[in-house]
């Protein structure tokens, strides 16, 4: 099983739905984000969490907000979608006491907004 | 602010070549990492190699290996050696240590190892 879970891995809704991605890990690490994967683009960050009492709005926020509900599990929300939130979407964590801080990402979720 | 520039949208090489893919970078800071992640077709984010910004010596795993210019803020991947596996988009991407350790990422080069 991987490390960093993502789900949905694919999703296709309409415009002004609300959607959830969930991500979980079993790596025990403390920090957490969420990119968005446009291309030409690269990744871009949009939130993050150094634990479960920490959250911080990264380079793109707005449209879109986070629950961190445990140490494990980071989820964001688009509270209504649009079409120009149609992207590849990563989780990834790292360790606080891992000075070189690594990222260890999620498998992706592909969100399309019709 | 930081940025990373990746200026190869696309690149290929012939299987069993040599090929560098370029990436420089912006930066007042004097201590951070250096990555080169790569994402084959199946999406999934790989770490390739990392290299310390106070060390002078280029990091180098298996076949791939980087030429680290500090001064110069450049940061190249060579892949010698180029496997058919190798097809991928690489992402270039600096870390400060200090300061949250937020990533930057370039907009990544997309290379094709042709049989």
């Amino acid at each position: 099983d991987a490390d960093v879970t993502q789900t949905p891995r694919n999703r296709i809704t309409k415009t002004g739905k609300r959607i959830m991605l969930e991500c979980s890990q079993t790596k025990g690490h403390d920090r957490m984000y969420w990119y968005r994967q446009d291309p030409g683009l690269g990744l871009r960050l949009i939130y993050y969490s150094f634990d479960v009492k920490d959250i911080n709005k990264g380079e793109i926020s707005d449209g879109y907000s986070v629950s961190r509900q445990a140490q494990a599990k980071f989820s964001l929300s688009l509270e209504s979608a649009i079409p120009n939130q149609t992207a590849l979407y990563f989780c990834a964590t790292s360790h606080t006491g891992d000075v070189t801080g690594e990222l260890f990402f999620g498998e992706g979720s592909r969100l399309t907004v019709l | 602010a930081q940025t990373v520039t990746q200026s190869q949208p696309e690149m290929s090489v012939q299987e069993a070549e040599t090929v560098t893919l370029s990436c420089t970078y912006d930066t007042s800071e004097n201590n951070y990492y250096l990555f080169w992640y790569k994402q084959p077709p199946s999406r999934q984010m790989i770490l390739v190699i990392r290299q310390e910004a106070y060390k002078q010596q280029n990091a180098t795993e298996n076949r791939f290996s980087v030429n680290f210019q500090k001064a110069a803020k450049s940061f190249s991947l060579k892949i010698s050696d180029s496997q058919l596996g190798d097809t991928a988009m690489y992402f270039c991407a600096f870390m400060k240590l200090y300061g949250g350790n937020q990533f930057y990422f370039g907009t990544g080069t997309s290379l094709t190892v042709i049989p």
